[in-house]
This record gives structure tokens, C-alpha cells and sequence, in this order.
């Protein structure tokens, strides 16, 4: 079946330095990749997204590269801030299927000042 | 992005009593909706899976007859916890999809976060 997996939290960063948040999937296939971000309290945002081999989804300064050789979607960023704490998703899912995604269990991000 | 809204954000409830939960797409029409429920600290546990005008179909080990679900129209969808107990206390996240569109991106509502008491 499919598979996502996520680094363990929490990151925790001072400001201003750079993160990544490692996501590798299995899956039968090409899925479409996204990683959500979700703030305390709140329900979950889609931050960006990825839908074949080698595209580059950014948003807000993040960035994750579509890897089909290492099936990797991997989340970058130069220079966190404090307002980035927040969990992180990384997820696929499959056009033309059944569109249920499939979560990694989330990577908790702390920054502090 | 499109837009989905949750209502109510929190709700407090007595033990035995019925919560119904609203889902709505604001800007585009979800032909399908997932409700998830989230406990702290975890990854989303995908509940059922909506099709407007058609049955849920819910996931292994989810109460159909305890967690209802109706989808009636495009962009409306409602899942009532019925006769609630404080093992209910949860948040519960739906999101929204439009499958005749292009994208398969789903958007998500803000959360509900729901007390039993």
C-alpha cells in the first residue's frame, strides 16, 4: 500500500536558520505530493504542492522538490521565523483514484527567537 | 485558494447528547468531502469519505449508525455525533475536493474542536 514517511519532531530552530523536514513516500505509481502545515488549533493549510517528477512546489519561502529517483519531498527553508512553528504534513494522493490522501504522521516545528 | 468553513468551531456538550458538525465549500462545488479526527499530537485519522448524493463510505472500525454523515448538495456537508460520549472529545477536520476539476488538491476546513462532558 502507500506510505508516507516523516522525520520525528520536534525541530527545534532558532530564527533565521535553515530547516528541513525530510518526507520519502511509497506508493505504486506517480502521486500527486503535497505538505500542509497546520498552526495550533487550527485546521490544515495547504503550504505547497507537487504534482510530477522533478517540479519544485514553494510558497511562503518553503520549498520541497519532487524526487521520483529517491521518492523523496523533502521541505526546505533559508531562514525560519518564530511564526513558522507549526506542524507539518507531508501527504499524497492518487488522481483518478479514490483521492483519499495519505498522511505522514506529522513533524512538529519550534523557532525559537 | 478555495475556501471551506467549519461550524461550529467549538462546542461543549453533555454526555448522551447530539452534535452536528457543518462542512462548507464557500467558493467551489466539493463533489467529494473527508472527515477526519484528529487527537492531539497525531496525524489525521481519515473517518468516511463523502460523494454528494451518495452514501459515506466510512473506514475500518468507524461507527456508521454513532458518526452520520449526509452530503446533500455541493457544497454542504454535516456529520453528526450522535448520542456523544467523552470518548468522542476530539477535533474533527473535513476537507473538500472537487473531482471534475483539473487539481486534485483538497482544501481543509479550520477544525472542529468538540468536548463531551
Amino acid at each position: 500500500g502507500n506510505s508516507v514517511t516523516q522525520m520525528e519532531g520536534p525541530v527545534t530552530l532558532s530564527e533565521e536558520a535553515f530547516l528541513t523536514i525530510n518526507c520519502t513516500y511509497t506508493a505504486t505509481g506517480y502521486p500527486s505530493l503535497f505538505w500542509y502545515v497546520q498552526y495550533p488549533g487550527e485546521g490544515l493549510q495547504l503550504l505547497l504542492k507537487a504534482t510530477k517528477a522533478d517540479d519544485k512546489g514553494s510558497n511562503k519561502g518553503f520549498e520541497a522538490t519532487y524526487r521520483k529517483e529517491t521518492t523523496s519531498f523533502h521541505l526546505e527553508k533559508g531562514s525560519v521565523q518564530v511564526s513558522d512553528s507549526a506542524v507539518y504534513f507531508c501527504a499524497l494522493t492518487f488522481e483518478g483514484g479514490s483521492y483519499i490522501p495519505t498522511f505522514g504522521r506529522g513533524t512538529s516545528l519550534i523557532v525559537h527567537p | 485558494g478555495a475556501v471551506v468553513s467549519q461550524h461550529p468551531s467549538r462546542v461543549i456538550c453533555k454526555s448522551g447528547t447530539s452534535v452536528k458538525i457543518e462542512c462548507r465549500s464557500l467558493d467551489f462545488q466539493a463533489t467529494t468531502m473527508f472527515w477526519y479526527r484528529q487527537f492531539p499530537k497525531q496525524s489525521l485519522m481519515l473517518m468516511a469519505t463523502s460523494n454528494e448524493g451518495s452514501k459515506a463510505t466510512y473506514e475500518q472500525g468507524v461507527e456508521k449508525d454513532k458518526f452520520l454523515i449526509n452530503h446533500a448538495s455541493l457544497t454542504l456537508s454535516t456529520l453528526t455525533v450522535t448520542s456523544a460520549h467523552p470518548e468522542d472529545s476530539s477535533f474533527y477536520i473535513c476537507s473538500a475536493f472537487d473531482r471534475t476539476s483539473s487539481t486534485d488538491t483538497q482544501y481543509f476546513g479550520p477544525g472542529t474542536r468538540l468536548t463531551v462532558l
